[in-house]
């Protein structure tokens, strides 16, 4: 069965301190992994797209990367605007309208 | 500004009732979706429509109904027969042009349904 998992459930930093987030897939044939940001009370908000194992994608104080069992979301020198659930979803290669979510991470990141 | 509105953004449910949530889009998508969040869980695909007059359901479709008239509009009805409705229901979209969907789905800020 197809599966999306997150870790870890929560993770509070300090300003400054780097931290990566992890999602690991079972899914079969990989059309994208995607990372989404999602603020309390508000839809998700789009980040990456990886398609490849070594692939990695850079967006200010966030980098995403990408093997073939899972994908990181490395967090440098985070600020308390980055406090946000980070959700990420995988899409199969025969199934181009359905995500698989996994239950995303909430990060904190204390001033 | 081009996006995705949804409304309202709080809804109440009686017993026995059925309500509606709605979902306007002015990005010129042709694919919509509705999905369902619960607290802990990831996000589940209710319905996706990927063209006028046409829809699928996704992996938790009973208990709801949705109509594709419009290509801006895609509305959710929660039916009496869904049991357990409270949710954070999102709508999103995205490009789709021969069977292939964009890269990105763009999504409402979403509609808290509880029960009364």
């Amino acid at each position: 069965e197809d599966q999306v998992t997150q870790s870890p459930e929560a993770l509070r930093l300090q300003e400054g301190e780097s931290s990566s987030l992890n999602c690991s897939y079972t899914v079969s044939g990989l059309r994208g992994l995607f990372w989404y940001r999602q603020d309390p009370g508000k839809g998700p908000e789009f980040l990456f797209t990886l398609y490849s194992a070594g692939e990695e994608k850079e967006k200010e104080r966030l980098k995403a990367t990408l093997t073939k069992k899972e994908s990181f979301l490395h967090i440098t020198a985070p600020k308390p605007e980055d406090s946000a659930t980070y959700l990420c979803a995988a899409r199969r290669m025969d199934s181009s309208y359905k995500l698989i979510f996994g239950s995303g991470t909430r990060l904190l990141v204390r001033p | 500004d081009g996006g995705i509105t949804q409304s309202p953004k709080y809804l109440f449910r009686k017993e026995g009732q059925n309500v509606t949530l709605s979902c306007e889009q002015n990005l010129n998508h042709d694919a919509m979706y509705w999905y369902r969040q619960d607290p802990g869980q990831g996000l589940r695909l209710i319905y996706y429509s990927q063209i006028v007059n046409d829809f699928q359901k996704g992996d938790i479709a009973e208990g709801y109904s949705v109509s594709r008239e419009k290509k801006e509009s895609f509305p959710l009805t929660v039916t009496s027969a869904q049991k357990n409705p409270t949710a954070f229901y999102l709508c999103a979209s995205s490009t789709s042009h021969r069977g292939r969907i964009g890269e990105k789905l763009f999504f409402g800020s979403g509609t808290q349904l509880s029960v009364l």
